[in-house]
């Protein structure tokens, strides 16, 4: 069974900083990674999304790597502002079984401070 | 503007009742998901479908219901089986090629949420 790892469960940085979340799963075998964003009480924003034959990917500010190899994901932010102060949450897919069924971590909270 | 709307934003059940969670997209997505979202847990998946008239149980399906009536829309009932209702309701959407062999998932997009509280 695919379990997601994301640590740490809290961070606090000062505005300016570049900062590093991470995100490890057990199952090596997977179609995609995903990295979202969730406001408090708000659903889920989609940051970015990461194909199994893919590295990285960037968006702005934000980048992803993805090691499938030895079972990680790296969300890195630079130069953080207050407004990315949120919880991160990384989801991945199964390469097998039908639908996009995403096994999600319990998350970073961030927060960033003036 | 195209999106994935939830309603109501919060709800409040008595013992013993049933009670429907709306989700509507207009993305012209195949595959639409609830999810669970509790304090302290990762998201748990309820149901999921991949297309009109089809879905399938997730890892915590007990206790619910859905529906797939409409390829816009995807009601989860609560029902009075399930012990511990009160939480944060996700619902998903994706575009999806369901059952013609490897998965072709695309990113998930998500709604608002509803937050159900038991009374």
């Amino acid at each position: 069974k695919q379990e997601v790892t994301q640590i740490p469960a809290a961070l606090s940085v000062p505005e300016g900083e570049n900062l590093v979340l991470n995100c490890s799963f057990t199952d090596s075998a997977i179609y995609n990674l995903q990295w979202f964003r969730q406001d408090p009480g708000k659903g889920l924003t989609s940051l970015l999304l990461i194909q199994s034959s893919q590295r990285e990917q960037t968006s702005g500010r934000l980048n992803a790597s993805l090691d499938k190899s030895s079972g990680r994901s790296t969300l890195y932010i630079a130069a953080s502002q207050p407004g990315d102060s949120a919880t991160y949450l990384c989801a991945v897919r199964p390469y097998t079984g039908g639908g996009n069924k995403l096994t999600f971590g319990t998350g970073t909270q961030l927060k960033v401070e003036l | 503007d195209g999106g994935i709307t939830q309603s109501p934003k919060y709800l409040f059940r008595k013992e013993g009742q049933n009670v429907t969670l709306s989700c509507e997209q207009n993305l012209n997505h195949d595959a639409m998901y609830w999810y669970r979202q509790d304090p302290g847990q990762g998201l748990r998946l309820i149901y999921y479908s991949q297309i009109v008239n089809d879905f399938q149980k997730g890892d915590i399906a007990e206790g619910y219901s859905v529906s797939r009536e409409k390829k816009e829309s995807f009601p989860l009932t609560v029902t009075s089986a399930q012990k511990n209702p009160t939480a944060f309701y996700l619902c998903a959407s994706s575009i999806e090629f369901p059952r013609t062999g490897l998965p072709r998932g695309n990113e998930q997009f998500f709604g608002p949420g509803t937050r159900l509280t038991v009374l």
